[in-house]
Parts: C-alpha cells; sequence; structure tokens
C-alpha cells in the first residue's frame, strides 16, 4: 500500500537555526513526493516536489532529496525565520494516479 | 488569476443534518479532488471528479457524495452528519493530463470548516 510517516511535532527552533523535518514512505511502483505547508487559517500550498530517484526539490531555501534507496523524503532549511512557522506535510501520489497520500504534518514554531 | 475558492468558509450543522460545500478550481485546472482534514491530522482522500465523473475514491462512506458540473466547479454532499464529521474540508484543484516528464501537483484552496453539534 501507500503511506507517508512524518517525525511528530512540534519543533521548536531558535531564529536561523537548522531544519530537518524527517519523512519516510511506502509506496507500490515509483510515486512523486512532495512537501506541502499549511499557514494558519489557510489551505496547504505546495513549498517542493521530486519525481524520480535522486532529485532534489528545492523552494525559498527548503530542500528535500528523493531517497529511494532509503524510502525518504527529508525536509532541510539552513537558516530558519520566523516566517517559517507552519505545519508542513510531506505527500506522495503513484505516477499518473492523482490520488494524494499524505502525512500527519509537523508543526514547526520559529522563536526570535 | 483566481485559485481554488471555496465556499461557504465555515459553518455548524447538527447531528443528522444535510450539508453542501461548494468549489471552484483554479482556471486551466479540469480535475477536482475532496479532501477532509480533521483536527491536527493530514488531509485524507475523498474522492476525484473529472469529466462530471467520479473517478477514484477514497474509503469513506455513501453519505459523502459529489458533483461536478460542466464549468468543472464541483460540490461536496454529506448526508445523515454525525459528530465524526467535523473537519476541515479542502478542495483542490489539478490537471488531468501532466505528460510523461511532470507530476501532478493539487492546488488547494482554503477550506470549509465544518463543525457538527
Amino acid at each position: 500500500g501507500n503511506s507517508v510517516t512524518q517525525m511528530e511535532g512540534p519543533v521548536t527552533l531558535s531564529e536561523e537555526a537548522f531544519l530537518t523535518i524527517n519523512c519516510t514512505y511506502t509506496a507500490t511502483g515509483y510515486p512523486s513526493l512532495f512537501w506541502y505547508v499549511q499557514y494558519p487559517g489557510e489551505g496547504l500550498q505546495l513549498l517542493l516536489k521530486a519525481t524520480k530517484a535522486d532529485d532534489k526539490g528545492s523552494n525559498k531555501g527548503f530542500e528535500a532529496t528523493y531517497r529511494k534507496e532509503t524510502t525518504s523524503f527529508h525536509l532541510e532549511k539552513g537558516s530558519v525565520q520566523v516566517s517559517d512557522s507552519a505545519v508542513y506535510f510531506c505527500a506522495l501520489t503513484p505516477y499518473n494516479f492523482n490520488k494524494f497520500y499524505f502525512g500527519s504534518g509537523t508543526k514547526l514554531n520559529v522563536k526570535p | 488569476d483566481a485559485g481554488v475558492t471555496q465556499s461557504p468558509t465555515h459553518l455548524i450543522k447538527t447531528r443528522g443534518q444535510q450539508v453542501t460545500l461548494r468549489c471552484s478550481p483554479k482556471s486551466g485546472h479540469d480535475t477536482v479532488s475532496w479532501y477532509q482534514q480533521a483536527l491536527g491530522q493530514g488531509p485524507q482522500f475523498i474522492f476525484q471528479y473529472y469529466e462530471e465523473e467520479e473517478r477514484q475514491r477514497g474509503n469513506f462512506p455513501d453519505r459523502f457524495s459529489g458533483h461536478q458540473f460542466p464549468n468543472y466547479s464541483s460540490e461536496l454532499n454529506v448526508n445523515a452528519l454525525l459528530l465524526g464529521d467535523s473537519a476541515l474540508y479542502l478542495c483542490a484543484s489539478s490537471r488531468k493530463f501532466v505528460g510523461l516528464s511532470g507530476a501532478n501537483v493539487l492546488t488547494f484552496g482554503a477550506g470549509s470548516r465544518l463543525t457538527v453539534l
């Protein structure tokens, strides 16, 4: 089957700290992988994606590398800002299926 | 360019009632999916509509039904509401076909928050 497991939060960091949010998956076939972010009171916004093994997705200083050998897609950022405080969701979709499977989300709090 | 719009933003119902939620997809998108997000959880897939037909369905009972109109907009209907149906209902739109090198990307609306008392 298909599923996504994320590290539980909340994660609390000081501004300019290094961020890692772990994500592992199980999937049939070769899925595409995504990170979405949800700010308070809003829907989910696409942060980055990777469509095949060893691809690196990046956006706004965030990065994640599709690791097929470890079935992982960990999210990293070198220096977080207060404005990065949000809930982050790891997700996958089997190729061309359009149905997305989401992790349970990791809340990030960044303190000034 | 308007993104995905949903209405209403908030609503309160009582057990046993019925509710209809509405969604207009992003311009250029032809596929609409609905997700249920319980408090503190990730979104769970309800179903997907393309060409006015339900194409895929998640693990939700028949009380959940939907419709897609010729202009690609969509409705989600939930009958015989239960307390456990309280959640944020997210509509997401996408293009059905993205080509061999692409990955389908969902564009989400802000959601409709349903409270069942």
